[in-house]
């Protein structure tokens, strides 16, 4: 079945610091692929999304390309704050059942701790 | 704020109870999805419905349930708990199935089974 890894964390950084954060999945077809930020205490928000491949997702200084031929969506983020401490979800539609109804299959999450 | 509204917000109760979470959808949003998240799963999509009707099931237990109200809200059933239902159950909203729409999640209820 359809699946998502993603690095393990915790990612501990310095403010200004470079990120990334590894993302790979396995899919029949051609799933959308997402990344989604859960702050403490707070339901997920939608980051980014891309649809097809070769798209570039981006929001916030965030950035992630969808790349087919390697299977794999990476966050990056040039210089990071301490505001974007965080837990962060990466994410793919499933399609299964005959045609995608859009249910998020998720990654087990990455906590990103961010030092002033 | 998301817009999706989740109630209650903590919920603590014994093993062998039932309990009914409920979620309203933003305004507009016609399709309501319900996840869990716990420690030793991580999210998992539980069950979709659309206009009233299910559309999607995922990893979800016999002993849980869900439907969609006429008014668009809807309802979370979890019967017979045991010790490890004991999560985060969030709802998501957008406005049609499909991976085109944004899904809006709630702030979640957290479920604690004693």
């Amino acid at each position: 079945g359809n699946s998502v890894t993603q690095m393990e964390g915790p990612v501990t950084l310095s403010e200004e610091a470079f990120l990334t954060i590894n993302c790979t999945y396995t899919a029949t077809g051609y799933p959308s692929l997402f990344w989604y930020v859960q702050y403490p205490g707070e339901g997920l928000q939608l980051l980014l999304k891309a649809t097809k491949a070769d798209d570039k997702g981006s929001n916030k200084g965030f950035e992630a390309t969808y790349r087919k031929e390697t299977t794999s969506f990476h966050l990056e983020k040039g210089s990071v704050q301490v505001s974007d401490s965080a837990v962060y979800f990466c994410a793919l539609s499933d399609g299964a059942g005959g045609g995608s109804q859009g249910n998020l299959i998720f990654g087990k999450g990455t906590k990103l701790s961010v030092k002033p | 704020d998301s817009g999706v509204t989740q109630t209650p917000k903590h919920l603590i109760t014994a093993t062998g109870q039932r309990v009914t979470l409920r979620c309203s959808p933003r305004s507009g949003d016609l399709s309501v999805y319900w996840y869990q998240q716990s420690l030793d799963q991580g999210l998992q999509f539980l069950i979709q419905y659309y206009n009233g009707e299910e559309r999607a099931k995922g990893n979800i237990l016999e002993r849980f349930s869900a439907q969609q109200f006429p008014d668009l809200h809807s309802e979370l059933n979890l019967s017979s708990l045991e010790l490890g239902d004991s999560a985060l159950y969030f709802c998501a909203s957008s406005v049609g199935p499909g991976t085109t729409y944004e899904q809006y999640f709630g702030p979640g209820t957290r479920l604690t089974v004693t």
